[in-house]
């Protein structure tokens, strides 16, 4: 079946400038979440939804990212004026449960 | 702070011998431990996990440790295989927490020499 999606799969932007990417989940899971890897670093988590409860944002490092999620389907974060700190690798993934997740490819944010 | 150290950055083994890659963490909440393999370019794929009442689970090739008086755990891969070379991270959470977010290790990088 088809695995978590996301787009695009690589994004370069400007300092200052905002970006959106996008998480498509694996249909039926409820669960999922954003995490962002930084060189040389583990996975950070970053923000989690579970179906309509209010989300869990505790790990966004600032005002400047949000997220959304319509429902169980897809999912946006947001970062407003980009920093290169912001630059990594913005994971989502995808849980039916409490126990696995299951990650999409990633998109690979390159601020200048 | 760092709650889950992988504290050996790379590993080589030789083709058929036994990989053995190790996790420490310091959060004694923490009650449910996943280990992810990475491919370049590619996302985190589950590999194997292990509930804190257990102290060992076993998929095939895959075995996971897992010692909690001394916060440890350890992955061991027998035979290891080329096609095993890749970055594996160690990644926990506290079931019933709400989240059930995973606090992730900085990753160990395999190499499997033919």
């Amino acid at each position: 079946g088809a695995g978590v999606s996301q787009s695009p799969s690589n994004k370069v932007t400007e300092k200052g400038k905002d970006v959106e990417l996008r998480c498509d989940p694996i249909s039926g899971h409820t669960a999922l979440y954003w995490y962002r890897q930084r060189l040389g670093q583990g996975l950070e988590f970053l923000i989690y939804f579970q179906g309509n409860s209010a989300p869990d944002k505790s790990g966004l490092p600032s005002d400047r990212f949000s997220a959304e999620r319509t429902g169980e389907s897809v999912s946006t974060l947001t970062i407003q004026r980009t920093q290169q700190e912001d630059s990594a690798v913005y994971l989502c993934a995808s849980s039916p449960s409490w126990k696995t997740q299951y990650f999409g490819p990633g998109t690979r944010l390159l601020v200048l | 702070d760092q709650q889950v150290k992988q504290n050996s950055p790379s590993l080589s083994v030789q083709e058929g011998r036994i990989s053995i890659l190790n996790c420490d963490y310091t959060n004694s909440m923490f009650d449910y431990f996943l280990w992810y393999k990475k491919y370049p370019a590619e996302g985190p794929t589950f590999l194997i996990s292990i509930s804190s009442i257990k102290d060992k689970n076993e998929d095939g090739r895959f075995t996971v440790f897992l010692n909690k008086s001394a916060k440890h755990l350890s992955l061991h891969i027998v035979p290891s295989q080329p096609g095993d070379s890749a970055v594996y991270f160690c990644a926990a959470s506290v079931a019933g927490a709400g989240s059930y977010q995973l606090t992730f290790g900085k990753g160990t990088k395999l190499s499997v020499i033919p």
